[in-house]
């Protein structure tokens, strides 16, 4: 069965400093990967999707994500972490052979401290 | 930006009542999905559809149902609400092979 990883429940960073939000996945082909971010009370807003070619993909506010074959890994990132970016995240995996439905990872909560 | 309305965004009701949870989507959008999502928790599949006439029962069992009626429209109903209900539900809809676009959520609350 798809199942999707997150190893960190909660990570705090400093403003500006750098950011990695990890994820692994367990899935037969090359999935279709997303990261989502909620902030409270909101629903989920995409930052990124990986379908297929370039591994690197870039996402808005400033996030890139990684996608690692080898490592079934797609970890999210960003160079400088604002104040705003505190949020939980969501990675997923899109299960082609049930269109697309969506398998996510328990989230990670970014805290930002100034 | 996706347009996808969830109403109400907070409902506090008590023990037995009939809810309806509405979802609609301005995009035309085929798939539509409920998620129910418990706070700290990751979001569990309970509803999707395909298309019009077209649904199906998620990866998490829930007593709630679900019609698709119009393309634009998926609402969620509890026939007789239960604090076990409390929780809080995501509506989403995607094109085929796109990423799901997601409502705000409505927050249930059964006393």
């Amino acid at each position: 069965a798809q199942s999707v990883t997150q190893p960190d429940i909660h990570i705090t960073v400093s403003e500006g400093a750098s950011l990695e939000l990890r994820c692994n996945y367990s899935y037969g082909a090359t999935p279709y990967l997303f990261w989502y971010v909620q902030s409270p009370g909101q629903g989920l807003q995409l930052l990124l999707k990986y379908f297929s070619g370039d591994t690197l993909v870039q996402g808005i506010k400033g996030f890139e994500a990684e996608f690692k074959r080898s490592q079934s890994s797609f970890n999210l990132r960003k160079p400088s972490v604002h104040w705003s970016d505190a949020a939980e995240y969501f990675c997923a995996v899109g299960v082609k052979e049930y269109g697309n439905k969506l398998v996510f990872g328990a989230g990670t909560i970014l805290r930002v401290k100034s | 930006e996706a347009d996808i309305y969830q109403t109400p965004r907070y409902l506090v009701i008590g023990t037995g009542k009939k809810i309806t949870l509405e979802c609609s989507q301005t995009m035309g959008h085929d798939k539509m999905y409920w998620y129910q999502q418990d706070p700290g928790m990751e979001l569990h599949l309970i509803h999707y559809s395909y298309g019009v006439n077209s649904t199906e029962k998620g990866d998490l069992s829930s007593e709630s149902t679900v019609s698709r009626i119009r393309t634009e429209h998926f609402p969620l109903t509890l026939e007789s609400a239960r604090p076990s209900h409390t929780s809080q539900y995501l509506c989403a809809s995607s094109d085929s092979g796109q990423p799901q676009h997601f409502g705000d959520g409505t927050r249930l609350s059964i006393l």
